[in-house]
Parts: structure tokens; C-alpha cells; sequence
């Protein structure tokens, strides 16, 4: 059971837009910045957001992040095929003093 | 263009020992920290644990705390995890992970991962 809590699956159609919600607690999400990542089939981890909203160099627009309380979001828009993969939140937790991923959420573009 | 090439993954049977190396290049290795991150095979990801860029503090996860020991060789851009008394649930690829900054903010780079198999 992950400290994190992501639904198991999202999708939506190409073109249109979905969001990923990522669940936990004041000694982790609500105290500490969210990172998230995604995971194409067969790779390694990439990061898409850092500092709950902010994208590293070469990530489009289309991808987006929010944190409000105790809970971020994943916004992708103009959803393309290429952007089937697992997401993944993750942050530190104060209180265990270790980093925490959320369960991932895996993204189906029908 | 950042490296992270991690190495030293294989079959041990339970209760055995194993240490992956990651080599890193093309940054200076010594200003960041750096991760160690699994995967079991069809299962998410799971943070192991934690070093930072001096080597003096370390975190671990709970499930590999006191059989799991992280360090690194700043003069040799490496880092290291020694994993004893393994178990079939250590079976997973093993991740070597950089901070995208040195004050931190995600984990930024990350090496194509070496996989541990834990198994008699």
C-alpha cells in the first residue's frame, strides 16, 4: 500500500484532456514539494513536473502541475498516443524521513 | 548530456549478498544526492534510498533499513548499494537516480537500471 494514493487507471481520447489526482498527508505532500514522472513501457523513469507546477527543459506545455493541501494533480492536454505510460507522484515525507511514490496510475488514449 | 550507468545486478540466492555500482558522468557528481529506486517486476516504483552529496547523512526505506547500506566514491563519480541478507521480495531493477538540482527538486536523471533477482 503505497503512502501516496493515485487511481490505477485514467484515459481519454486523443486530443482531449486528463488529469491524474495524487493523495497524502500533511508530512508529506502538504509539507513537501511533488514531482511527477512518466514511465513508457520498457524505460526508465522520467521526470515531468518538479516543485508541484514547473517543468524541466524539453517537457511541452501540455503537461501541467498543481498541489492544493494534501493533494497534487497531473494535467495533460492534446493527449497523444505517445503519452500512454504509467505516471507516477512522488515527494519526501518529514515524519518517516524517506521519499514516497505514489501507486501509478496507468494512461490509456483510446 | 547527464549518465547514470548502473551495473552489478545478477541471480543470489536468499540471504546473499549483492552490491550494484552506478557510474555517473557529465555533472559534478559531487554537488548532488543520489538515489537508489526499484521496481518489481509488473509493480510500481518504490524509493530505496537516499545519500547526500558529502556521503554524510543517508535515509533508507523501511522495508530495506539495516540490510541495506547506500555510499558513494565522490573522486570515483560512483555510487554504491550493498544489499544483504536479500529476499525474494528485493527481486526488482534497481534505479540509480540524480536530484535535478543540488538544493534537490525531484529526481532529474536516472540510469536504464540493472536487475537484482533474488532466487534459489
Amino acid at each position: 500500500q503505497s503512502v501516496l494514493t493515485q487511481p490505477p487507471s485514467v484515459s481519454a481520447a486523443p486530443g482531449q484532456k486528463v488529469t491524474i489526482s495524487c493523495s497524502g498527508s500533511s508530512s508529506n505532500i502538504g509539507n513537501n514539494d511533488v514531482s511527477w514522472y512518466q514511465q513508457l513501457p520498457g524505460t526508465a523513469p522520467k521526470l515531468l513536473i518538479y516543485e508541484n507546477n514547473k517543468r524541466p527543459s524539453g517537457i511541452p506545455d501540455r503537461f501541467s502541475g498543481s498541489k492544493s493541501g494534501t493533494s497534487a494533480t497531473l494535467g495533460i492536454t492534446g493527449l497523444q498516443t505517445g503519452d500512454e505510460a504509467d505516471y507516477y507522484c512522488a515527494t519526501w515525507d518529514s515524519s518517516l524521513s524517506v521519499g514516497v511514490f505514489g501507486g501509478g496510475s496507468k494512461l490509456t488514449v483510446l | 548530456q547527464v549518465q547514470l550507468v548502473e551495473s552489478g545486478g545478477g541471480v543470489v540466492q536468499p540471504g546473499g549478498s549483492l552490491r550494484l555500482s552506478c557510474a555517473a558522468s557529465q555533472f559534478t557528481f559531487s554537488s548532488y544526492s543520489m538515489h537508489w529506486v526499484r521496481q518489481a517486476p509488473g509493480k510500481g516504483l518504490e524509493w530505496v534510498a537516499l545519500i547526500r552529496s558529502d556521503g554524510t547523512n543517508q535515509h533508507y526505506a523501511d522495508t530495506v533499513k539495516g540490510r541495506f547500506t547506500i555510499s558513494r566514491d565522490n573522486s570515483k563519480n560512483t555510487l554504491y548499494v550493498q544489499m544483504n541478507s536479500l529476499r525474494a521480495e528485493d527481486t526488482a531493477v534497481y534505479y540509480c537516480a540524480k536530484d535535478l538540482f543540488p538544493s534537490g527538486s525531484g529526481l532529474g536523471s536516472w540510469g536504464q537500471g540493472t536487475l537484482v533477482t533474488v532466487s534459489s
